[in-house]
């Protein structure tokens, strides 16, 4: 079946410091990618996506590239901030998954000032 | 617009009992599908509806079903609750039920504690 893999956290960072979460994916077929953020007491919230090999979903500062060749989808900052503070969920779906996501177990940042 | 809600937030139930948890999608979706997220085992799928029909199920037992109302609103029921179901539900809705184009919603979510 279809998987998702991402580092362990909690990552801890100081501000202005440069962020990688890694995501590996297994898949049968070509999925679209996601990177979600949980902030304490809230729900899931869409952060970025990719629907194809080399697409590079960006928002916020935060990007990823869809790297089918290394089945990869590493979340990158170049500068964190203390409001980034928060657990970062990678996921998939396919193309004939309807409204089904596959997450990874979270990874979580704590960024101090 | 006013975003996913779920009632209740919290929910202490006893072992044996049953449980059911709403969820109202944002005007105008028509999916909505079920997350439990636990520390062990992360996000996990339950199901998803789509205009009152359950499009697909993930591996969870009998006890937990589900349906969906033809104003979008949707329920899931647990069953004969165990220690093991203390999660937080989420859940999340979209226009459609392609989570490749259309964007998943996500409620606050209930959490259940069973003791």
């Amino acid at each position: 079946g279809n998987s998702v893999t991402q580092m362990e956290g909690p990552v801890t960072l100081s501000e202005e410091a440069f962020l990688t979460i890694n995501c590996t994916y297994t898949a049968t077929g070509y999925p679209s990618l996601f990177w979600y953020v949980q902030y304490p007491g809230e729900g899931l919230q869409l952060l970025l996506k990719a629907t194809k090999a080399d697409d590079k979903g960006s928002n916020k500062g935060f990007e990823a590239t869809y790297r089918k060749e290394t089945t990869s989808f590493h979340l990158e900052k170049g500068s964190v901030q203390v409001s980034d503070s928060a657990v970062y969920f990678c996921a998939l779906t396919m193309s004939s998954g309807y409204s089904t996501l596959t997450f990874g177990k979270g990874t979580m940042l704590l960024v101090s000032p | 617009k006013a975003g996913v809600t779920q009632t209740p937030r919290y929910l202490i139930k006893t072992r044996g009992q049953q449980v059911t948890l709403s969820c109202s999608p944002i005007s105008g979706h028509r999916s909505v599908s079920w997350y439990q997220q636990t520390p062990g085992q992360g996000l996990q799928f339950l199901f998803e509806y789509f205009s009152e029909t359950q499009r697909n199920k993930g591996n969870f037992p009998g006890r937990f079903s589900g349906r969906q109302f033809s104003n979008s609103r949707s329920e899931m029921n647990v069953s004969t609750l165990e220690l093991g179901d203390s999660a937080l539900y989420l859940c999340a809705s979209s226009l459609e039920d392609r989570a490749d184009f259309y964007e998943q919603y996500f409620g606050p979510g209930t959490r259940l504690t069973v003791t």
